[in-house]
């Protein structure tokens, strides 16, 4: 089982939609999650941090954790085609020397 | 600006030519990191490093040495690459590791030949 699991996509909605991206982990352990947005080849940008169940909103985009689920995504509303882009979820825990990737989920906004 | 550099952005080289890929970051962080992301894999750890010259090996170390001898500075060193080190690879940065999150470098993509 892969530490962190995202669906590959690709995901595809029109714009002005939400769209919605998942992720799921295997560390009970783990205590901060974070969302990066990737360009195809570009680096990875940080999006969004969170660390208690919930939700936390930025914008257009909330973040959701259920740590009893293992459970983490991402909403992002009235999706843009600049929206368009690879979304990395990763997980890690204090003192931890790595953080652990999901191979990230494709999106793509339609005009 | 704050950022992290990375150089070269692409290279082609050939089997068995030693090569460097420097990393350099102006915030004054502590942890600096190398991965490599390959498609369906995603992002994998190669090196660590927690401060000056103390490192760490990751998931993938088999083929690569680093060095911290100053705090902004984390190269990459391939001694001998070979086909399967073709890759895009990434230097991140932290204060003072992944807890909070990366800044990562813009990338260097190599292909070895």
């Amino acid at each position: 089982q892969k530490e962190v699991e995202q669906n590959s996509g690709p995901l595809s909605v029109p714009e002005g939609a939400i769209a919605s991206l998942n992720c799921t982990y295997s560390d009970r352990g783990s205590q901060s999650f974070f969302w990066y947005r990737q360009y195809s080849g570009k680096s990875p940008e940080l999006i969004m941090s969170i660390y208690s169940n919930g939700d936390k909103e930025d914008g257009r985009f909330t973040a959701q954790l259920n740590k009893a689920s293992q459970y983490v995504s991402l909403l992002i509303r009235d999706s843009q085609p600049s929206d368009s882009a690879t979304y990395l979820c990763a997980v890690t825990q204090y003192n931890n020397n790595d953080m652990r990737f999901g191979a990230g989920t494709r999106l793509t906004v339609k005009p | 600006e704050a950022q992290v550099t990375q150089n070269p952005r692409y290279l082609i080289t050939v089997t068995g030519k030693k090569l460097t890929v420097t990393c350099s970051q102006n915030m004054n962080h502590e942890y600096m990191s190398w991965y490599r992301q390959d498609p369906g894999l995603g992002l994998r750890q190669i090196y660590y490093s927690m401060n000056v010259e103390v490192t760490d090996k990751g998931d993938v170390p088999e083929g690569y040495k680093v060095s911290r001898k100053e705090k902004r500075n984390f190269p990459l060193i391939l001694e001998s690459p070979s086909p399967n080190q073709t890759s895009l690879y990434f230097c991140a940065s932290s204060r003072q590791g992944p807890f909070y999150g990366y800044t990562f470098g813009s990338g260097t993509r190599l292909t070895v030949v």
